[in-house]
């Protein structure tokens, strides 16, 4: 079935980088993203990549996609305070024209002085 | 960029009482929308889809009488909770997307049931 699994929690230091990783189980996902969500809020799209990409990037934000081992990493170059929040992995099954999308449990990221 | 709208963002009410959520997209048009349910530190639950004009598919465990949605436009969709309880208290998130979109997330309501 399908199955999205980050690790519960990181913490970096403020200027630091910060990689979190997602394993997914459906190989044939035509859609991976990165969601953001902060406290209270509701989701924020920070990115996300075709299944034929490996890597992709935006400013601080690179994603790289690992189709093999089924591995999606969202690295952030230069962490500041204002990026604590809960970052989400999610794929889109094949055949939804990315209709339906399967989170993960999220990350919370904390920022350290 | 693509903006998606929700009200009210909190809610009260009593146990027994009826609650809608209207989630809105403001600058272009939702031929497909979600609702999902999100409890206390944990991931999104996509609860049903709905296609305008069409009838709500709901996924496997919810309620469709328990939890109405209507789509009854190309920028607007309610889900209404009947007979509220205390356990259906939560965050429930709304997204939209047009033809060839990525789904764009409203803001979430919180629903509280006393």
């Amino acid at each position: 079935g399908e199955d999205v699994e980050q690790s519960l929690f990181l913490s970096v230091r403020e200027g630091d980088s910060s990689v979190i990783n997602c394993t997914y189980t459906d190989s044939s996902s035509t859609y991976l993203y990165w969601y953001k969500q902060e406290p209270g809020a509701g989701l924020q799209l920070l990115t996300y990549i075709f299944s034929n990409m490996d890597m992709k990037q935006d400013q601080r934000l690179t994603v790289l996609l690992n189709k093999k081992d089924k591995h999606l990493s969202l690295r952030i170059a230069d962490t500041q305070t204002g990026d604590s929040a809960i970052y989400f992995c999610a794929e889109s099954p094949p055949g939804s024209s990315a209709s339906k999308i399967i989170f993960g449990s999220g990350t919370r990221l904390s920022i350290r002085p | 960029g693509a903006v998606v709208s929700q009200h009210p963002s909190r809610v009260i009410c009593k146990s027994g009482t009826s609650v809608k959520i209207e989630c809105r997209s403001l600058d272009f048009q939702a031929t497909t929308m979600f609702w999902y349910r999100q409890f206390p530190k944990q991931s999104l639950m996509l609860m049903a889809t709905s296609n305008e004009g069409s009838k709500a598919t709901y996924e496997q465990g919810v309620e469709k009488d328990k939890f109405l949605i209507n789509h009854a436009s190309l920028t607007l969709s309610t889900l209404t909770v009947t007979s509220a309880h205390p356990e259906d208290s939560s965050f429930y998130i709304c997204s939209a997307k047009g033809t060839y979109d990525t789904q764009y997330f409203g803001p979430g309501t919180r629903l509280t049931v006393l």
